[in-house]
Protein backbone atom coordinates (compact mmCIF):
# COMPACT_ATOMS: atom_id res chain seq x y z
CA UNK A 1 0.00 0.00 0.00
CA UNK A 2 0.91 3.60 0.43
CA UNK A 3 1.90 4.14 -3.60
CA UNK A 4 2.61 7.11 -5.10
CA UNK A 5 3.51 7.38 -9.30
CA UNK A 6 4.82 10.38 -11.15
CA UNK A 7 3.94 10.85 -14.91
CA UNK A 8 6.45 11.21 -17.00
CA UNK A 9 9.06 9.94 -15.54
CA UNK A 10 11.60 12.10 -17.79
CA UNK A 11 10.87 15.13 -19.91
CA UNK A 12 13.19 17.03 -22.44
CA UNK A 13 11.40 20.24 -23.77
CA UNK A 14 12.22 23.58 -25.52
CA UNK A 15 13.06 26.85 -23.38
CA UNK A 16 10.14 28.44 -23.42
CA UNK A 17 7.55 26.29 -23.24
CA UNK A 18 5.21 24.92 -19.87
CA UNK A 19 5.93 21.15 -18.81
CA UNK A 20 3.05 19.42 -16.86
CA UNK A 21 3.85 16.87 -13.86
CA UNK A 22 1.66 14.47 -12.37
CA UNK A 23 1.61 12.97 -9.01
CA UNK A 24 -0.82 10.67 -7.79
CA UNK A 25 -1.84 8.53 -5.32
CA UNK A 26 -2.77 5.24 -6.16
CA UNK A 27 -4.38 3.58 -3.01
CA UNK A 28 -5.14 5.78 -0.63
CA UNK A 29 -6.30 9.35 -0.56
CA UNK A 30 -3.72 12.14 0.39
CA UNK A 31 -4.86 15.04 2.40
CA UNK A 32 -1.35 17.12 1.24
CA UNK A 33 1.05 16.29 -0.88
CA UNK A 34 4.05 18.14 -1.45
CA UNK A 35 6.76 19.28 -4.16
CA UNK A 36 10.43 19.03 -3.89
CA UNK A 37 13.03 19.56 -6.31
CA UNK A 38 16.63 18.35 -6.17
CA UNK A 39 19.91 19.35 -8.50
CA UNK A 40 22.68 17.08 -9.25
CA UNK A 41 24.11 15.78 -5.82
CA UNK A 42 22.25 17.58 -3.43
CA UNK A 43 19.56 17.26 -0.96
CA UNK A 44 15.74 17.70 -1.64
CA UNK A 45 14.17 21.04 -0.97
CA UNK A 46 10.62 21.71 -0.71
CA UNK A 47 8.99 23.86 -3.30
CA UNK A 48 5.57 23.95 -1.56
CA UNK A 49 2.52 22.50 0.02
CA UNK A 50 -0.65 21.81 -1.34
CA UNK A 51 -3.86 20.48 0.37
CA UNK A 52 -6.97 19.11 -1.78
CA UNK A 53 -9.42 22.00 -3.05
CA UNK A 54 -7.13 24.68 -1.44
CA UNK A 55 -3.69 27.34 -2.85
CA UNK A 56 -0.83 25.94 -2.19
CA UNK A 57 1.79 26.94 0.02
CA UNK A 58 4.89 27.91 -1.35
CA UNK A 59 8.68 28.15 0.09
CA UNK A 60 10.32 30.83 0.34
CA UNK A 61 12.36 32.01 -2.98
CA UNK A 62 9.61 29.81 -4.91
CA UNK A 63 7.84 31.68 -7.62
CA UNK A 64 4.55 30.67 -7.43
CA UNK A 65 4.06 31.96 -11.20
CA UNK A 66 6.49 29.92 -11.92
CA UNK A 67 5.75 26.70 -10.65
CA UNK A 68 1.48 26.41 -10.93
CA UNK A 69 0.44 23.95 -8.14
CA UNK A 70 -3.02 22.12 -8.41
CA UNK A 71 -4.35 19.62 -6.12
CA UNK A 72 -7.44 19.55 -7.73
CA UNK A 73 -8.67 15.95 -5.83
CA UNK A 74 -7.49 13.72 -2.91
CA UNK A 75 -5.21 11.60 -5.10
CA UNK A 76 -3.95 14.11 -7.96
CA UNK A 77 -1.59 17.04 -8.14
CA UNK A 78 -0.43 18.33 -11.06
CA UNK A 79 3.04 20.77 -10.89
CA UNK A 80 3.17 23.08 -13.89
CA UNK A 81 6.50 24.56 -14.74
CA UNK A 82 5.66 27.71 -16.90
CA UNK A 83 8.13 29.25 -19.68
CA UNK A 84 11.09 26.78 -18.31
CA UNK A 85 14.59 27.70 -19.03
CA UNK A 86 17.80 25.30 -18.26
CA UNK A 87 18.42 26.29 -15.12
CA UNK A 88 14.98 24.75 -14.66
CA UNK A 89 16.25 21.44 -15.04
CA UNK A 90 15.93 19.56 -12.12
CA UNK A 91 14.56 16.41 -10.88
CA UNK A 92 11.30 17.01 -9.52
CA UNK A 93 9.62 14.50 -6.61
CA UNK A 94 6.42 14.71 -5.24
CA UNK A 95 5.14 13.24 -1.80
CA UNK A 96 1.52 12.58 -0.17
CA UNK A 97 0.79 12.12 3.68
CA UNK A 98 -1.50 9.19 3.95
CA UNK A 99 -2.85 9.94 7.96
CA UNK A 100 -2.78 7.42 10.10
CA UNK A 101 -6.75 7.05 11.93
CA UNK A 102 -6.30 8.82 15.10
CA UNK A 103 -2.46 9.32 15.63
CA UNK A 104 -0.69 12.06 13.94
CA UNK A 105 2.30 10.30 13.46
CA UNK A 106 1.47 10.77 9.20
CA UNK A 107 3.82 9.27 7.07
CA UNK A 108 4.93 10.82 4.03
CA UNK A 109 5.24 8.74 0.78
CA UNK A 110 7.48 9.87 -1.90
CA UNK A 111 6.97 9.20 -5.90
CA UNK A 112 9.89 7.98 -8.33
CA UNK A 113 10.23 11.32 -9.59
CA UNK A 114 10.47 13.35 -12.74
CA UNK A 115 13.72 14.39 -14.49
CA UNK A 116 13.13 17.32 -16.20
CA UNK A 117 15.98 18.85 -18.72
CA UNK A 118 14.98 22.27 -20.82
CA UNK A 119 16.93 22.69 -23.77
CA UNK B 1 12.10 21.77 13.58
CA UNK B 2 15.04 20.60 14.80
CA UNK B 3 18.55 20.21 13.03
CA UNK B 4 20.11 16.90 12.45
CA UNK B 5 23.48 15.93 12.03
CA UNK B 6 25.14 13.11 10.19
CA UNK B 7 28.17 11.68 8.89
CA UNK B 8 28.53 12.45 5.32
CA UNK B 9 29.59 8.20 4.36
CA UNK B 10 30.17 5.41 5.32
CA UNK B 11 31.06 1.98 4.10
CA UNK B 12 29.58 -1.12 5.50
CA UNK B 13 30.41 -4.95 4.09
CA UNK B 14 27.98 -6.76 2.86
CA UNK B 15 26.00 -9.58 5.48
CA UNK B 16 26.98 -6.87 7.88
CA UNK B 17 24.98 -4.75 10.19
CA UNK B 18 25.05 -1.00 9.34
CA UNK B 19 25.06 1.25 11.91
CA UNK B 20 23.78 4.53 11.01
CA UNK B 21 23.71 7.72 13.55
CA UNK B 22 22.39 10.78 13.69
CA UNK B 23 22.51 13.44 16.52
CA UNK B 24 19.47 15.92 17.08
CA UNK B 25 20.33 17.34 20.61
CA UNK B 26 18.03 20.40 19.90
CA UNK B 27 14.86 17.37 19.30
CA UNK B 28 11.68 19.10 21.49
CA UNK B 29 9.71 16.54 23.33
CA UNK B 30 6.79 16.56 20.62
CA UNK B 31 9.56 16.09 17.79
CA UNK B 32 9.43 12.80 16.07
CA UNK B 33 12.72 11.28 14.59
CA UNK B 34 11.91 10.04 11.12
CA UNK B 35 14.34 7.92 8.60
CA UNK B 36 14.18 7.77 5.14
CA UNK B 37 16.47 6.64 2.56
CA UNK B 38 17.22 7.47 -1.36
CA UNK B 39 18.81 5.14 -3.56
CA UNK B 40 19.98 6.93 -6.81
CA UNK B 41 18.00 9.18 -9.16
CA UNK B 42 14.78 7.63 -7.09
CA UNK B 43 12.41 9.06 -4.63
CA UNK B 44 13.01 9.22 -0.91
CA UNK B 45 11.92 5.84 0.35
CA UNK B 46 10.53 5.80 4.21
CA UNK B 47 11.85 3.30 6.54
CA UNK B 48 10.88 3.99 10.24
CA UNK B 49 9.93 6.57 12.59
CA UNK B 50 9.75 7.20 16.52
CA UNK B 51 9.11 9.44 19.45
CA UNK B 52 11.48 8.03 22.27
CA UNK B 53 10.98 4.16 22.15
CA UNK B 54 12.86 2.07 19.77
CA UNK B 55 11.01 0.92 16.70
CA UNK B 56 11.58 -2.26 14.90
CA UNK B 57 10.45 -3.04 11.07
CA UNK B 58 10.67 -5.40 8.49
CA UNK B 59 13.34 -2.26 6.81
CA UNK B 60 15.16 -1.57 10.15
CA UNK B 61 15.62 -0.85 13.80
CA UNK B 62 15.51 2.47 15.55
CA UNK B 63 17.61 2.90 18.61
CA UNK B 64 16.83 6.44 20.36
CA UNK B 65 19.02 7.41 23.36
CA UNK B 66 17.28 7.76 26.59
CA UNK B 67 17.81 11.95 26.22
CA UNK B 68 16.48 11.34 22.87
CA UNK B 69 19.38 13.48 21.47
CA UNK B 70 20.41 11.17 19.38
CA UNK B 71 19.78 8.04 17.85
CA UNK B 72 20.98 4.99 15.34
CA UNK B 73 19.41 3.50 12.60
CA UNK B 74 20.51 -0.42 12.34
CA UNK B 75 20.16 -2.17 9.13
CA UNK B 76 21.02 -5.89 10.50
CA UNK B 77 21.96 -7.28 7.44
CA UNK B 78 23.05 -4.70 4.92
CA UNK B 79 22.91 -5.91 0.97
CA UNK B 80 24.29 -4.04 -2.05
CA UNK B 81 20.73 -2.88 -2.48
CA UNK B 82 21.04 -0.53 0.70
CA UNK B 83 23.46 1.21 -0.78
CA UNK B 84 21.63 5.16 -0.47
CA UNK B 85 21.53 7.93 0.78
CA UNK B 86 20.05 8.22 4.10
CA UNK B 87 17.95 10.97 6.01
CA UNK B 88 17.21 11.70 9.60
CA UNK B 89 14.97 14.11 9.89
CA UNK B 90 13.03 15.61 13.09
CA UNK B 91 9.71 16.74 12.68
CA UNK B 92 7.00 17.61 15.09
CA UNK B 93 3.78 16.32 15.47
CA UNK B 94 1.93 19.42 14.71
CA UNK B 95 3.95 20.42 11.78
CA UNK B 96 2.28 20.97 8.67
CA UNK B 97 3.38 17.61 7.65
CA UNK B 98 6.58 19.20 6.22
CA UNK B 99 10.36 17.08 5.62
CA UNK B 100 13.03 19.17 5.59
CA UNK B 101 15.75 16.99 4.48
CA UNK B 102 19.44 17.76 5.80
CA UNK B 103 22.97 16.54 3.28
CA UNK B 104 21.93 12.74 4.93
CA UNK B 105 24.74 9.72 4.75
CA UNK B 106 25.70 8.18 1.83
CA UNK B 107 26.23 4.24 2.56
CA UNK B 108 28.02 2.27 0.79
CA UNK B 109 27.77 -1.52 1.07
CA UNK B 110 30.43 -3.47 -0.56
CA UNK B 111 30.62 -7.11 -1.34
Amino acid sequence: GAVVSQHPSWVICKSGTSVKIECRSLDFQATTMFWYRQFPKQSLMLMATSNEGSKATYEQGVEKDKFLINHASLTLSTLTVTSAHPEDSSFYICSATQLSSGIYTDTQYFGPGTRLTVL
Amino acid sequence: DAKTTQPPSMDCAEGRAANLPCNHSTISGNEYVYWYRQIHSQGPQYIIHGLKNNETNEMASLIITEDRKSSTLILPHATLRDTAVYYCIVRAFYNTDKLIFGTGTRLQVFP
